[in-house]
């Protein structure tokens, strides 16, 4: 049973669209995670939240949201998209503090044409 | 923010020889040291991890070395396989950064039968 969950898993929109990207973690944990990879830049840094509340947030561009409705659901909605943000976005979890591991999703792979 | 050399970016090695993939980071707080596998069309995996605390750790054939004096840490792969062929990422955490992990760009390791 996979214990992240993220859908899609193949995303493809239009220039100047919107769309969200779904992670939902089973593994109990409080920490959760944004990291984005693509050919330019291998594995991107972009959010963590703990217990709900965005702790770090590393992307420049406001078009980028997370949205955590519940405490292991960490969304992130995408608006106004370019060719640019081509890319497999990963959702991660980790227990919060210590040396906790984190645990990378299945990643959900964006094409914007 | 931390920050996380790794090299080679591309490491090639006969199946059998040994694979070594060396980082290095700035921040004297940095505390843990995983390191992920990512095999083509999945996500990263912890394969191994180390604390400052240690200066060496074996799991089977992967051992990893801290030297926290010179800021340096490897991952050695003795034995190495076709099966160990693919993206190897290292990684560093702050102690009380939030959780948050830097990784290396990582090293696409080809193991050649």
């Amino acid at each position: 049973d996979p214990k992240i969950i993220q859908k899609p898993k193949y995303l493809v929109a239009v220039t100047g669209s919107e769309k969200i990207l779904i992670c939902e973690q089973y593994l109990g944990h409080n920490a959760m995670y944004w990291y984005r990879q693509s050919a330019k830049k291998p594995l991107e840094f972009m959010f963590s939240y703990s217990y709900q509340k965005l702790m770090d947030n590393q992307t420049a561009s406001s078009r980028f949201q997370p949205q955590s409705s519940k405490k292991n659901h960490l969304d992130l909605q995408i608006t106004a998209l370019k060719p640019d943000d081509s890319a497999t976005y990963f959702c991660a979890s980790s227990q919060d503090g210590g040396y906790a591991e984190q645990f990378f999703g299945p990643g959900t792979r964006l094409t914007v044409l | 923010g931390e920050q996380v050399e790794q090299l080679p970016s591309i490491l090639r090695v006969q199946e059998g020889s040994s694979a070594s993939i060396n980082c290095s980071y700035e921040d004297s707080a940095s505390n843990y040291f995983p390191w992920y596998k990512q095999e083509p069309g999945e996500n990263p995996k912890l394969i191994i991890d180390i604390r400052s605390n240690m200066e060496r750790k074996q799991i089977q054939e992967l051992i990893v070395l801290l030297d926290k004096k010179a800021k340096r840490f490897s991952l050695h792969i003795t034995d190495t396989q076709p099966g160990d062929s693919a993206m190897y990422f290292c990684a560093a955490r702050v102690k009380g950064s939030n959780n948050r992990i830097f990784f290396g760009d990582g090293t696409q390791l080809v193991v050649k039968p």
